[in-house]
């Protein structure tokens, strides 16, 4: 069964500071891999996503992440930090043999200090 | 372009009462999900509709719970009975079609209480 794992409960970063939020996975391919973000009462909005290619993805908003394949991983990188990054961030994984099926991680809470 | 509508915003019930939560997807989506999200944890799929069928509800705690999507468009989910241990954030989403991999679209959610 396909999993995902986000170590990081909470990190706190200062505006202007560069920021990497880690992702581990657990599925039996490649899979499908996806970065959500979500404000507070608000839906989840889809930073970047990664299917195959080159293993560095940009997303909206700054943000990138790298396909590591040896190491089950899919960080989630910003170089320059901004106070409305404030949010969770969601990692998932989608199911490469069934349509659109995601696993989520539990999230990492960003706060932004000024 | 209108995104995903949920209502209401925010529930609260108590234990034992039915509830029931609505969802309209982007149009021209074909592919709806319904996801439960407990506090601190990331959303979990309770049900995906192609259209008007029911494809995956295999999460789906079908002894209160319950959905439908009659015309292949919006959709709504029930709880009844509710119980305490279903207060959470009910999201709703949508995607174009069922290529893999599509993006999937959420909704604000709907937030419930079971006091």
């Amino acid at each position: 069964a396909q999993s995902v794992t986000q170590p990081d409960i909470h990190i706190t970063v200062s505006e202007g500071a560069s920021l990497e939020l880690r992702c581990n996975y657990s599925y039996g391919a490649t899979p499908y891999l996806f970065w959500y973000v979500q404000s507070p009462g608000q839906g989840l909005q889809l930073l970047l996503k990664y299917f195959s290619g080159d293993t560095l993805v940009q997303g909206i908003k700054g943000f990138e992440a790298e396909f590591k394949r040896s190491q089950s991983s899919f960080n989630l990188r910003k170089p320059s930090v901004h106070w409305s990054d404030a949010a969770e961030y969601f990692c998932a994984v989608g199911n490469t043999g069934t349509a659109s099926k995601l696993t989520f991680g539990t999230g990492t809470r960003l706060q932004v200090t000024l | 372009e209108a995104g995903v509508v949920q209502s209401p915003r925010y529930k609260i019930i108590e234990k034992k009462q039915p509830v029931a939560f609505w969802c309209n997807p982007i149009s021209g989506h074909n592919t709806l999900y319904w996801y439960r999200q407990n506090l601190g944890q990331g959303p979990e799929l309770l049900i995906r509709y192609e259209n008007e069928e029911a494809v995956d509800d295999s999460q789906l705690p079908k002894d209160r719970f319950s959905a439908e999507r009659l015309k292949g468009v919006d959709s709504t989910l029930k709880i009844q009975p509710a119980e305490l241990g279903d207060s959470a954030v009910y999201l709703c989403a949508s995607s174009p079609g069922t290529l893999k991999g599509e993006t999937q679209y959420f909704g604000p959610g709907t937030r419930l209480l079971v006091l």
